[in-house]
């Protein structure tokens, strides 16, 4: 089992829309994980980290449950310019080196 | 704008052929990596350096040879390469103790003939 899962979708959704998706983690110990983004042909970039507490950035909510052992991101009044692959991160069992998730594709459109 | 730079940002090169990838930051950081990215997949770990020295290879074949020559700059050798090795490969790097936090070169789009 990975040690990290994604929805690829795609996820369709109009300018406007709020958005959600959700990475589960197989390793309960984990205790840092990431939401990085990639569009389409560039590299990954880091969004943002997640917190168990929560963490708030603009339009964007990043979340960890420990309990159900999942993250989530959260964008409300999706841009056009949100359309990326929104890559989840967190650590690979027994290594300090992450293992990035297959990630999940957002396509905002007008 | 990246902060990590890789050259060239395209490479055709045939199965006989020896080229050499290159990647350069100036952050300070002390951990290096190299990715291999097929489309539509997550970036798949190839190679890390932590402090110039190689701390981990996943078993990556020996066509593909790393270099670190000093904390700035990266090398991937690349010899006898297949059709399949054809992807995109990407250097990132971090601080030592900060791995989940990487910066990402623009990578070099690899095709191999």
């Amino acid at each position: 089992r990975k040690e990290v899962e994604q929805d690829p979708g795609p996820f369709n959704v109009p300018e406007g829309a709020t958005v959600a998706f959700n990475c589960t983690y197989s390793n309960s110990a984990s205790q840092s994980f990431f939401w990085y983004r990639q569009d389409c042909r560039k590299e990954p970039k880091l969004l943002m980290s997640v917190y168990s507490s929560g963490n708030e950035d603009g339009r964007f909510t990043a979340q960890l449950n420990r309990a159900s052992q999942y993250i989530s991101l959260l964008i409300r009044d999706s841009k056009l310019s949100d359309s990326a692959t929104y890559l989840c991160v967190g650590p690979s069992g027994g290594s300090y080196i992450p293992t990035f998730g297959r990630g999940t594709s957002l396509i905002v459109h007008p | 704008d990246t902060e990590v730079t890789q050259t060239p940002k395209h490479l055709v090169m045939g199965m006989t052929n020896k080229k050499s990838l290159k990647c350069e930051q100036h952050m300070g950081h002390r951990a290096m990596y190299w990715y291999k990215q097929k489309a539509k997949k997550p970036p798949e770990l190839m190679f890390v350096y932590s402090y110039e020295k190689l701390s981990i290879n996943e078993s990556v074949p020996s066509r593909f040879s790393p270099e670190c020559p000093n904390s700035s700059l990266l090398n991937l050798h690349l010899h006898a390469l297949q059709p399949e090795d054809s992807a995109l490969y990407l250097c990132a790097s971090s601080l030592a103790g900060e791995e989940n936090i990487q910066y990402f070169g623009a990578g070099t789009r690899l095709s191999v003939l």
